[in-house]
């Protein structure tokens, strides 16, 4: 079974500066997707980036990358001139390319990582 | 375009009583998945649907929690009787099509269910 290991309960960057992430995850499948969501206090889980694990360029969406090992099994998040709005509960999340019977399209979450951005 | 509806936002109540949540998903999509959050983790998908059938409900405790989806739309997810331990957030999601695996799962706000 796949499994999702996020090692930093909480995190904490300054305005403006740049923050990193960690995510490692467990498979013996060589295709899937990896996933960063973000939830704030409104607990709304709203998707910040995606990663397909056959492309080898990590993805990019503004101000959030990622840093995409795929030997390693390390898909870390990247947060560039941190806001006030970028505090929140982030997820990273597993998804089978494929699937199995009904595990196609299920999400396999993280413990999350707290964030906190101070002014 | 409207997202995913969910409804109570809270909800109370003592153990052993009944509890229900309703979440309507974003029209047009065919694929629906109920989520358990318990304080301190990550969303555990309890049910998934495929229109109005079920494709996945493997870790959905069968002998308390049930969940339909009747004409393939809303959802409703119940909890009879409920237990200490269930207290948690209960999210709703939809997507488009449950075998194009990369389309986007989204999300409603959660009912955060309190059971004392």
């Amino acid at each position: 079974a796949q499994t999702v290991t996020q090692s930093q309960p909480e995190m904490s960057v300054q305005e403006a500066e740049t923050v990193t992430l960690s995510c490692t995850y467990d498979t013996s499948e060589s295709d899937y997707y990896l996933f960063w969501y973000k939830q704030p206090p409104s607990r709304q889980m709203i998707l910040v980036i995606r990663q397909e694990a056959y492309k080898q360029q990590n993805a990019t969406e503004n101000r959030f990358s990622v840093n995409f090992q795929k030997a390693a099994k390390s898909f870390s998040l990247k947060i560039s001139d941190s806001q006030l709005g970028d505090a929140a509960m982030y997820f990273c999340a597993y998804r089978s390319a494929f699937g199995y019977g009904g595990s196609q399209g299920n999400l396999i979450f993280g413990k999350g990582t707290k964030l906190s951005v101070k002014p | 375009e409207a997202g995913v509806a969910q409804s109570p936002r809270y909800k109370i109540i003592e153990k052993r009583q009944s509890v229900a949540f309703w979440c309507n998903p974003i029209s047009g999509h065919a694929t629906l998945y109920w989520y358990q959050q318990i304080l301190g983790q990550g969303p555990k998908l309890l049910i998934q649907f495929q229109n109005n059938g079920v494709v996945d409900d493997s870790q959905l405790p069968k002998d308390r929690f049930s969940a339909e989806r009747l004409k393939g739309v809303d959802s409703t997810l119940k909890i009879q009787p409920a237990k200490l331990e269930d207290s948690a957030v209960y999210l709703c999601a939809s997507s488009l099509r449950r075998d194009l695996t990369h389309h986007e799962q989204f999300f409603g706000p959660g009912t955060r269910l309190t059971v004392l």
